[in-house]
């Protein structure tokens, strides 16, 4: 059975780090095309990066530069390390399975909380 | 505000059919592919639709898509309450960054 568990969230003070984690099972992350997607308190979702099979990474211009994603094949879990944190990062980050090169998102994991505030 | 346009609410009575348009630009709905995700309250989306109108396993066939042009529709016939959800567009734009619609908050009255 496909999982994806996400953990890594929390309070942090803007200008903070965080890095979230992914946990997959039932499939291999390296294999595919991983997303990850957030959604703030309220409002609609956002895609905030990808990392294909390949390696290749791309990222929303909103976080291009502050965010990093990457994969440790080892342990089947991909990450997003999130730098320079603003206000407006507060949101519930999904990660989320595409098994070919589209948007086709199949599997998401159930959400991380992450609240940046003073 | 988002790259693709969706209306913010939309509603039906059980049984009725409805549609939910998704409204884009030549740049990502006009050549490429549009996916529909469900999200209940409270809960992870759901992937619903692919390349236009193509229904995952698992999917009830109630639930069918469409494109023309640069726009799109999210249909849903046979409406039942279990169908009150948020609905939301998504598309490559200038591939590989992927955009959503703002989504519907679907009502069934």
């Amino acid at each position: 059975e496909v999982q994806l568990v996400e953990s890594g969230g929390g309070l942090i003070q803007p200008g903070g780090s965080l890095r979230l984690s992914c946990a997959a099972s039932g499939f291999t992350v390296s294999s595919n095309y991983m997303s990850w997607v957030r959604q703030a308190p309220g409002k609609g979702l956002e895609w905030v990066s990808v990392i294909y099979s390949g390696g290749s990474t791309y990222y929303a211009d909103s976080v291009k530069g502050r965010f990093t994603i990457s994969r440790d094949n080892s342990k089947n879990t991909l990450y997003l390390q999130m730098n320079s944190l603003r206000a407006e990062d507060t949101a519930v980050y999904y990660c989320a399975r595409a098994p070919t090169l589209e948007p086709a998102l199949d599997y998401w994991g159930q959400g991380t909380l992450v609240t940046v505030s003073s | 505000q988002s790259v693709l346009t969706q209306p913010p609410s939309a509603s039906g009575t059980p049984g009725q059919r409805v549609t939910i348009s998704c409204s884009g630009s030549s740049s990502n709905i006009g050549s490429n592919y549009v996916y529909w995700y469900q999200q209940l309250p409270g809960t992870a989306p759901k992937f619903l639709i692919y390349r236009n109108n193509q229904r995952p396993s698992g999917v009830p066939d109630r639930f069918s898509g469409s494109k023309s042009g640069t726009s799109a529709s999210l249909a849903i016939s046979g409406l039942r309450s279990e169908d009150e959800a948020d609905y939301y567009c998504a598309a490559w734009d200038d591939s590989p960054y992927v955009v959503f619609g703002g989504g519907t908050k679907l009502t069934v009255l």
